[in-house]
């Protein structure tokens, strides 16, 4: 079956470091890969996307690219802010007809950024 | 504006009551879900639908219950069968396969 992975939390960084979250993923075929970002109490929010291999997904300062040959879709940010602090979910949707249409998460992982 | 919109956003009950979590979307997505997230913990889903009244068991359904009357709507029945009901409550929808799912804030139910 489908699975992600991504790193253990908490993750705590300084204001202003570099950050990586990184996910890796077991699916069959060429799925859709996301991040959605959690803040406390509040449902989850597509943060970005990629739908093919070498896709690079952006929003707000946060890249991920569409790795097939490592099968991985890693989150980066070159400088960190407090707001950014949250939890942060990878996730997988198979594509064509064999996926029953669901999507896979990772655990999450907790970002805390410190000034 | 379109959106999944889940009330109320909190929710106490006494213990061995039946209770019943809204969920309504406005985006004319065909498939809607129902996960349960404990503190520190990750999503794990509970009930689905792909189509009007059908619905498919997840990983978690024991104790909870779901109807698809309408393709607005998926209440989920967490019933006195759940034996640790207390927790956060996501409805999500989407449309078609490879897309990205839509979430509402929540629902958090206590159980005292």
């Amino acid at each position: 079956g489908n699975s992600v992975t991504q790193m253990e939390g908490p993750v705590t960084l300084s204001e202003e470091a570099f950050l990586t979250i990184n996910c890796t993923y077991t699916a069959t075929g060429y799925p859709s890969l996301f991040w959605y970002v959690q803040y406390p109490g509040e449902g989850l929010q597509l943060l970005l996307k990629a739908t093919k291999a070498d896709d690079k997904g952006s929003n707000k300062g946060f890249e991920a690219t569409y790795r097939k040959e490592t099968t991985s879709f890693h989150l980066e940010k070159g400088s960190v802010q407090v707001s950014d602090s949250a939890v942060y979910f990878c996730a997988l949707s198979p594509t064509g007809t064999g996926g029953g249409n669901k999507l896979t998460f990772g655990t999450g992982t907790q970002l805390k950024v410190e000034l | 504006d379109g959106g999944i919109t889940q009330s109320p956003k909190y929710l106490f009950r006494k213990e061995g009551q039946n209770v019943t979590l809204s969920c309504e979307q406005n985006l004319n997505h065909d498939a809607m879900y129902w996960y349960r997230q404990d503190p520190g913990q990750g999503l794990r889903l509970i009930y689905y639908s792909q189509i009007v009244n059908d619905f498919q068991k997840g990983d978690i359904a024991e104790g909870y219950s779901v109807s698809r009357e309408k393709k607005e709507s998926f209440p989920l029945t967490v019933t006195s069968a759940q034996k640790n009901p207390t927790a956060f409550y996501l409805c999500a929808s989407k449309q078609g396969s490879g897309t990205e799912a839509f979430f509402g804030q929540g629902t958090r139910l206590t159980v005292v």
